[in-house]
């Protein structure tokens, strides 16, 4: 089964407004990672965090862990039409330390 | 020049027929992956090789028969395809075994007809 749901399933902002996504997950991690997929592109990760950090930023992007509740949120800052596109959050479990385990995504949709 | 590319893009095949799906990466990581992605856009590990030797192969068909003949290069082999291997697949390397972030390749889309 997955091992991550995400939150809301889709989302449509104007460009300039914030974008939150939210991730939760059943098993302790090692670290836990988002991922951007572009239709009918590949996947290009964004940013990882450790179990140990509570909170990470690259650029317009900022994540939060909290492993006590399991779940992880997204924050887009300011987004624009080209952050149109998938995002995933994706875990690597710590009984299964060696493997990237997906959830479902959020379609994010920026009009401009 | 491409980290991780595949081909082919597309693959347009009749069931019972066999494909085969080649993938190299040129960023010299130990590890690679295979991931299928269905119709609902849900990504699923299928097999993971480190250095050429295999470390995870879920549940997948054993139709469905993986290569690794070094490092750079992992190919996926699909026999007696079916309506239901339709979907794209994804090749991946990374790093670390699980601690770095994946570098994904732009997929091959099958259509099993």
């Amino acid at each position: 089964s997955q091992q991550g749901e995400e939150d809301p399933q889709a989302l449509s902002i104007q460009e300039g407004e914030n974008a939150t996504m939210n991730c939760s997950y059943k098993t302790s991690i090692n670290n836990l990672q988002w991922y951007r997929q572009n239709s009918g592109r590949g996947l290009v990760h964004l940013i990882l965090i450790r179990s140990n950090e509570r909170e990470k930023h690259s650029g317009r992007l900022r994540v939060t862990l909290d492993t006590s509740k399991k779940s992880s949120s997204l924050l887009i800052t300011a987004s624009r039409a080209a952050d149109t596109a998938s995002y995933f959050c994706a875990t690597v479990p710590m009984e299964y330390g060696n493997k990237l385990v997906f959830g479902a995504g959020t379609i994010l949709r920026v009009k401009s | 020049d491409t980290a991780v590319s595949q081909t082919p893009k597309y693959l347009v095949t009749q069931m019972g027929n066999d494909k085969s799906i080649k993938c190299e990466q040129n960023l010299g990581h130990d590890t690679m992956y295979w991931y299928k992605q269905d119709s609902k856009k849900f990504l699923k590990i299928m097999f993971s090789y480190n250095n050429k030797e295999l470390i995870i192969n879920e549940t997948v068909p054993n139709r469905f028969s993986p290569k690794s003949p070094d490092k750079a290069h992992l190919n996926l082999h699909i026999n007696s395809l079916e309506l239901g291997d339709s979907a794209v697949y994804f090749c991946a390397s990374s790093q670390i075994r699980g601690a770095g972030g994946y570098t994904f390749g732009s997929g091959t889309r099958l259509t099993v007809v």
